[in-house]
């Protein structure tokens, strides 16, 4: 069973940026996409982007464009997640989780266990 | 993008209780639809795949129909772990966007 382990808390000023790491244990690292979601307290789950561990194409939810990097280092199994000019509406949980093939089907079949990120002056 | 509509927002039910939330794409996604199980606290998990598959260990009172932009998920005889918030995902494309979300009370 894969196991996706991602950093700690963070507490961030406005403006800061914050980087929160995933780290995918077993020897898959390279084979499936990585994908970002965070939960804003109260709210439903928001899908962020997603990351090509094998090479590191990105793609983006149009909103973050601009203000998410997400990153790989295959030497680690890890990737990276980092939110830029944050501000207060971007407190929340934040997961990683794995993309991979059910029965055929694109699923998210494995997560982290989340990173919790607060935004506060 | 493709946007996804659930509902509903909330409900209330009894342990016994048969309840169903539907879940519509703005457009047409075939069967690319999965159901997850979220809990306070914990990771959300996978209960349905493909609209109707039956994700292993996931008890068989869940179950999900649907294709083309109308999709549902039914538990049967609730029970008290059943108490979670559910969320519908479209995987037909990159970008895997959600429902709102169904939190369910028992």
């Amino acid at each position: 069973q894969v196991q996706l382990v991602q950093s700690g808390a963070e507490v961030k000023k406005p403006g800061a940026s914050v980087k929160v790491s995933c780290k995918t244990s077993g020897n898959t690292f390279t084979s499936y996409y990585i994908h970002w979601v965070r939960q804003a307290p109260g709210q439903g789950l928001e899908w962020m982007g997603a990351i090509n561990p094998s090479g590191g194409s990105t793609t983006y939810a149009q909103r973050f464009q601009g203000r998410v990097t997400m990153s790989s280092d295959t030497s680690t199994s890890r990737v990276y997640m980092e939110l830029h000019s944050l501000r207060s509406e971007d407190t929340g949980m934040y997961y990683c989780a794995r993309d991979a093939p059910t029965s055929g089907w694109p699923t998210f079949d494995s997560w982290g266990q989340g990173s919790l990120v607060t935004v506060s002056s | 993008d493709i946007q996804m509509t659930q509902s509903p927002s909330s409900l209330s039910a009894s342990v016994g209780d048969t309840v169903t939330i539907t879940c519509r794409a703005s457009q047409t996604i075939s069967r690319y639809l999965n159901w997850y199980q979220h809990k306070p606290g914990k990771a959300p998990n996978l209960l349905i795949f493909g609209a109707s598959g039956l994700q292993s260990g996931v008890p068989s009172r869940f179950s999900g129909r649907g294709s083309g932009t109308d999709f549902s998920l039914t538990i049967s005889g609730l029970q008290p772990e059943d108490s979670a918030t559910y969320f519908c995902q479209q995987s037909y494309n990159i970008f895997r966007t959600f429902g709102q979300g169904t939190k369910l009370e028992i």
